[in-house]
């Protein structure tokens, strides 16, 4: 699976967007790009995954760069419940272990 | 959406005994499932992998007669921690994944908090 590089902490006041970047230079074409994050002491959660289209649900949007060597995860207004460890995954979908890095703590602030 | 239930949440127990973790899928066959640990402040690592009916694959350097895992069927998983001591303290956590591909195919328990004392 391809390595990640995310930046280890950001800042975000509440009610303003929050984008997280991650960077997968070496991702193969199979390789889905996943986003995960961590509230303290608890299991990682699923936020939303893509290949190449940008993707949007009701928790965030994900905007791949055409050449898919990076992306961005967008939380569109952040609540301070959105403090937590994001995951930024590269994994391709034949059933292997999903490998996480250091990811990025947001901090979401009043 | 899929659900995967881990037990107990917490447990602490005396250094020499034995502690066995679940993790079942609720509402969805779980042909794999992924067995995790996180220390303080760190990312999860990757402890092994358990695919139904057969044994399981465990990581460079996790030590699988301590650490015994059973994938007797598609929706439970156990985790023994045997003869744990207090290095064995952690954050456990199992992941399952349905069969097939598609959205949200890993999905995580909430952890189970060991602590030996």
């Amino acid at each position: 699976d391809a390595k990640t590089t995310q930046p280890p902490s950001m800042d975000c006041a509440e009610g303003r967007a929050a984008n997280l970047p991650c960077n997968h230079s070496t991702i193969s074409g199979n390789e889905y790009v996943y986003w995960y994050r961590q509230i303290h002491s608890q299991g990682p959660q699923y936020i939303i995954h893509g290949l190449k289209n940008n993707e949007t649900n009701e928790m965030a949007s994900l905007i791949i760069t055409e050449d898919r060597k990076s992306s961005t995860l967008i939380l569109p207004h952040a609540t301070l419940r959105d403090t937590a460890v994001y995951y930024c995954i590269a994994a391709n979908q034949a059933g292997t272990a999903l490998i996480f890095g250091k990811g990025t703590t947001l901090s979401v602030s009043s | 959406g899929a659900v995967v239930s881990q037990h107990p949440s917490w447990v602490i127990c005396k250094s020499g005994t034995s502690v066995k973790i679940e993790c079942r899928s609720l509402d969805f066959q779980a042909t794999t499932m992924f067995w995790y640990r996180q220390f303080p402040k760190q990312s999860l690592m990757l402890m092994a992998t358990s695919n139904e009916g057969s044994k399981a694959t465990y990581e460079q350097g996790v030590e699988k007669d301590k650490f015994l895992i059973n994938h007797a069927s598609l929706t439970l998983s156990t985790l023994t921690v045997t003869s744990a001591h207090p290095e064995d303290s952690s954050f456990y956590i199992c992941s399952a994944r349905e069969g097939g591909q598609g959205l949200r195919s890993y999905t995580f328990g909430s952890g189970t908090r060991l602590t030996v004392v």
